[in-house]
């Protein structure tokens, strides 16, 4: 089993959907948890960060974490043809092991 | 702020020959660096960790190796390329602590083998 596990979609929306992105892991030890966006030919940049078991707002997007189901979420709002790109889940238990899944493909049609 | 840099942002190279990707990170001291390689579906396998200067862990036995001369410099080499040496390759860099300090990537070296 996978430590970390990420539906690859692709995914396709319209412009102004709520877009909700997740994946499940199976450490318990996990509590530091990460979403990245990547743009084709690109980098992973670091959209969210939190720690442990609840929500993190910044703007458009929401981070969940339930750690009770192993399961955490990504929710963009009022989505954006910018939005369009590869979102990675990561984890973390501590110090400098990180576990990321395989990215899902996003793409906001206008 | 910081920031990382690496290049070249694309390399073309023949089989058996060396290979040498640089990364530098400014704005920050004594960061954990890291060596990814990304292949299409597939995530991010992590090649190497370096915790400081000489400190190099290696996560995968294969055709490459890491050096960090300074400690915000991360290198990756090979003395002779493999086809399936080709791929995306990504610097990465964190603060040193206990806490699970987050990731932040460079854009990448696509590295093509003929």
């Amino acid at each position: 089993q996978k430590e970390v596990e990420q539906d690859p979609g692709p995914l396709s929306v319209p412009e102004g959907a709520i877009v909700s992105l997740n994946c499940t892991y199976s450490n318990s030890a996990f509590q530091y948890f990460m979403w990245y966006r990547q743009y084709s030919r690109k980098g992973p940049e670091l959209l969210m960060y939190t720690y442990s078991s609840g929500n993190k707002e910044d703007g458009r997007f929401t981070a969940q974490v339930d750690k009770s189901s192993k399961y955490i979420s990504l929710f963009i709002r009022d989505s954006q043809p910018s939005d369009s790109a590869t979102y990675l889940c990561a984890m973390s238990a501590s110090g400098n092991q990180f576990y990321f899944g395989t990215g899902t493909s996003l793409t906001v049609i206008p | 702020s910081q920031t990382i840099h690496q290049w070249p942002a694309t390399l073309v190279q023949p089989v058996g020959s060396p290979l040498s990707l640089e990364c530098t990170v400014e704005g920050t001291s004594n960061p954990n660096l890291y060596w990814y390689r990304q292949a299409a579906g597939r995530g991010l396998q992590l090649l190497f960790y370096s915790v400081g200067i000489g400190q190099i862990s290696s996560e995968v036995p294969q055709n490459l190796s890491a050096s960090r001369p300074q400690d915000r410099q991360f290198i990756l080499s090979s003395k002779k390329l493999l086809l399936s040496d080709s791929g995306f390759y990504l610097c990465a860099w964190s603060v040193q602590d206990s806490h699970g300090q987050p990731q932040h990537f460079g854009d990448g070296t696509r590295l093509s083998i003929l």
